[in-house]
């Protein structure tokens, strides 16, 4: 099925660096979605995006609805420990959801 | 409210076993969906149902039946286990806001491994 394209794979980062990330397809959506995924357990719903050009804010986390509606973007500001985790994006057409390949972040004490 | 929940959350079967992975969710969403995670595939789904009485085939579905009988719950079936089968399982319920906005909401995920 279609994978959306999800950059970078992973990041390093100090505690308190800023991170971001992005996501690409090559159709247009109407919906953003940005989960994060702790080891050993289930994708948890960050963000819902809906409209092009749009920024929504969850605490520290930021995300951004692109303007061509084929990508979007996440930011964390000030990293903390629990950051860690992988982060996908996720684009629904009709009913069924396409996800990206996911970003690892590990944050350095 | 509980979102989705998923039983069990852990399972080892021999080759050949049958067994169902639970899903149920209390939100009254009206689509479900069955993904599994394998380490470097990502997501991908298995079925996904559309509302109760309702069923349809993802993108890996072979091995696996599900059914639809009221709107809450959601059950997993593996006919016949295969190694290729062990995964984490992933339940999703997801609703639509109208003009293409969704939201989809996970479980917890059962691990499942055949030997």
């Amino acid at each position: 099925g279609q994978q959306l394209n999800q950059s970078p794979q992973s990041m390093f980062i100090q505690e308190g660096e800023d991170v971001s990330m992005n996501c690409t397809s090559s159709s247009i959506f109407n919906t953003w979605l940005w989960y994060k995924q702790d080891p050993g357990e289930g994708p948890v719903l960050l963000i819902a995006l809906y409209k092009a050009g749009e920024l929504t804010s969850n605490g520290r986390l930021t995300a951004q609805f692109g303007i061509t509606r084929k990508d979007s973007f996440l930011n964390i500001s000030a990293s903390i420990p629990s950051d860690v985790g992988i982060y996908f994006c996720a684009g629904p057409t009709g009913n069924q959801f396409y996800f990206g390949t996911g970003t690892s972040l590990t944050v350095i004490p | 409210n509980a979102g989705v929940t998923q039983t069990p959350k852990f399972q080892v079967l021999k080759t050949g076993q049958s067994m169902t992975l639970q899903c149920a969710q209390d939100m009254n969403h009206e689509y479900m969906s069955w993904y599994r995670q394998d380490p470097g595939m990502g997501l991908r789904l298995i079925h996904y149902s559309v509302g109760a009485g309702i069923t349809d085939q993802g993108e890996v579905p072979n091995g696996y039946n599900v059914s639809r009988s009221t709107t809450e719950d959601f059950p997993l079936r593996l006919l016949s286990a295969a190694p290729s089968q062990t995964s984490v399982y992933f339940c999703a319920s997801s609703y639509s806001k109208g003009q293409g906005r969704y939201e989809q909401y996970f479980g917890p995920g059962t691990r499942l491994t055949v030997t």
